[in-house]
């Protein structure tokens, strides 16, 4: 069974940096990419960036651009978001989730589309 | 670039079908078929309904159905079950960019 388990809740100081991580298990690891998702207290989705886990290519929301940095390790199967500069209105719950890959004449692409498996979500607290 | 347009809320009673819509532009929805629909319980994860318009993944049953014409891609839920009550998310690629709608909470009378 697939399973992308992320790490605990955390709370941070404006300025700050924040690294979470995201655990996958049940698939092979490299033939799926991984994207991140937030979302803020009431409020709605917001796409973060996304990670092709076959060739480490990303790429990021115009919001995220220079702040956000999505990794992998293929040999845990983790994928990781770290952000900085955090400000308050970077307190949401932050979700990673799975998404697929397609292979072409030019390499193997993301689909950019149909996040299928999604973690449990990681709370970010940033607060003074 | 903003976010999809959604109704906040849509209602019906059960047994009955609720369509709701996901408003874009030629950039994103009207762009390609990578749109998606999303539905989230409260204080869960979301869960993918539909993907590529009109695709099911296996286990969502088959009163979920999706549809686009233009810059409008559309969610309709036939058979209405309380379980269905959930806010749901469109989604839509456009070009090096995800976008969501800002979400429609579906209630079940």
């Amino acid at each position: 069974q697939v399973h992308l388990v992320q790490s605990g809740p955390e709370v941070k100081k404006p300025g700050a940096s924040v690294k979470l991580s995201c655990k996958t298990s049940g698939y092979s690891f490299t033939t799926y990419g991984i994207t991140w998702v937030r979302q803020a207290p009431g409020q709605g989705l917001e796409w973060m960036g996304w990670i092709n886990s076959n060739n480490g290519i990303t790429d990021y929301g115009w919001n995220f651009q220079g702040r956000a940095t999505v990794t992998t390790d293929t040999s845990t199967s983790t994928a990781y978001m770290e952000l900085r500069s955090l400000r308050s209105d970077d307190t949401a719950v932050y979700y990673c989730a799975r998404l697929g890959l397609l292979k072409t004449l030019f390499g193997v692409v993301i689909i950019p589309d149909g996040f299928d498996i999604w973690g449990q979500g990681t709370m970010v607290t940033v607060s003074s | 670039q903003s976010a999809l347009t959604q109704p906040p809320s849509a209602s019906g009673s059960p047994g009955q079908t609720v369509t709701i819509s996901c408003t874009g532009t030629n950039s994103d929805v009207g762009a390609n078929n990578y749109v998606s629909w999303y539905q989230q319980h409260p204080d869960k994860a979301p869960k993918l309904m539909i993907y590529e318009v009109s695709k099911r993944p296996s286990g969502v049953p088959d009163r979920f159905s999706g549809s686009k014409s233009g810059n409008t891609a559309s969610l309709t839920v036939s058979g209405l079950q309380a379980e269905d009550e959930a806010d749901y998310y469109c989604s839509s690629y456009a070009g090096s960019n995800m976008l969501f709608g800002g979400g429609t909470k579906l209630t079940v009378l």
